[in-house]
């Protein structure tokens, strides 16, 4: 079955730039999205097909996907960054979440 | 704005039968444009997606879970329901209801993802 792979953790200082990458087998030719999930809350959508920003979303998320690697990025990190982040792809009628990635604002 | 809410009991004992229903307001589940599905997050642990259903019908599952999942809609009612069998503790987790948005670029580029989720509903499976 199809695995995506994200790093357990990733630590950013404000006002920074935040990457989170997820990996998969020719992640690149499928479509990738992420997820924010802040402690005691449900998830929310953040990009949706590779790069696309759902309204309401701050304009300093963005996402890309090639070869075999999705990566979120956030710039200019705010301390209300700090969530966990799940990729998630759709792949022969399945769909698949990555592990999470803990991103922390110190 | 559409909202979605998750119901059914927090116990569940062994070897029985899990069942939720997810009741969508502000929006009509018998649409052509929507997917809807339930998604589980065991505690401190990541997402696990466990199945989704469309308005014509059309279920597609986990294949870790499918022999045990059943997904149906209640038009009616507006609802769909999740019914998880012979549960063990493993099964213990935050279960979303959640609405998907599935469409193709040029025939053969796949998205699925998800713009609306519920609050979650906890079940326990303990004796």
């Amino acid at each position: 079955s199809y695995e995506l792979t994200q790093s357990s953790s990733v630590s950013v200082s404000p006002g920074q730039t935040a990457s989170i990458t997820c990996s998969g087998d020719k992640l690149g030719d499928k479509y990738a999205c992420w997820y924010q999930q802040r402690p005691g809350q449900s998830p929310v959508l953040v990009i949706y097909q590779d790069n696309k920003r759902p309204s309401g979303i701050p304009e300093r998320f963005s996402g890309s996907n090639s070869g075999n690697t999705a990566t979120l990025t956030i710039s200019g990190t705010q301390a209300m960054d700090e969530a966990d982040y799940y990729c998630q792809a759709w792949d022969t009628s399945m769909v698949v979440f990555g592990g999470g990635t803990k991103l922390t604002v110190l | 704005q559409l909202q979605l809410q998750e119901s059914g009991p927090g116990l569940v004992k062994p070897s029985e039968t899990l069942s939720l229903t997810c009741t969508v307001s502000g929006g009509s589940i018998n649409s052509s444009s929507y997917y809807w599905g339930w998604i589980r997050q065991p505690p401190g642990k990541g997402l696990e997606w466990i199945g989704t259903i469309f308005y014509s019908g059309t279920i597609y599952c986990n294949p870790s879970l499918k022999s045990r999942v059943t997904i149906s809609l209640d038009t009616s009612e507006n609802q769909f329901s999740l019914k998880l069998s012979s549960v063990t503790a493993a099964d213990t987790a935050l279960y979303y209801c959640a609405r998907a948005i599935v469409g193709t670029t040029g025939g053969y580029y796949y998205y699925y993802y998800i713009d609306v989720w519920g609050k979650g509903t906890t079940v326990t499976v303990s004796s």
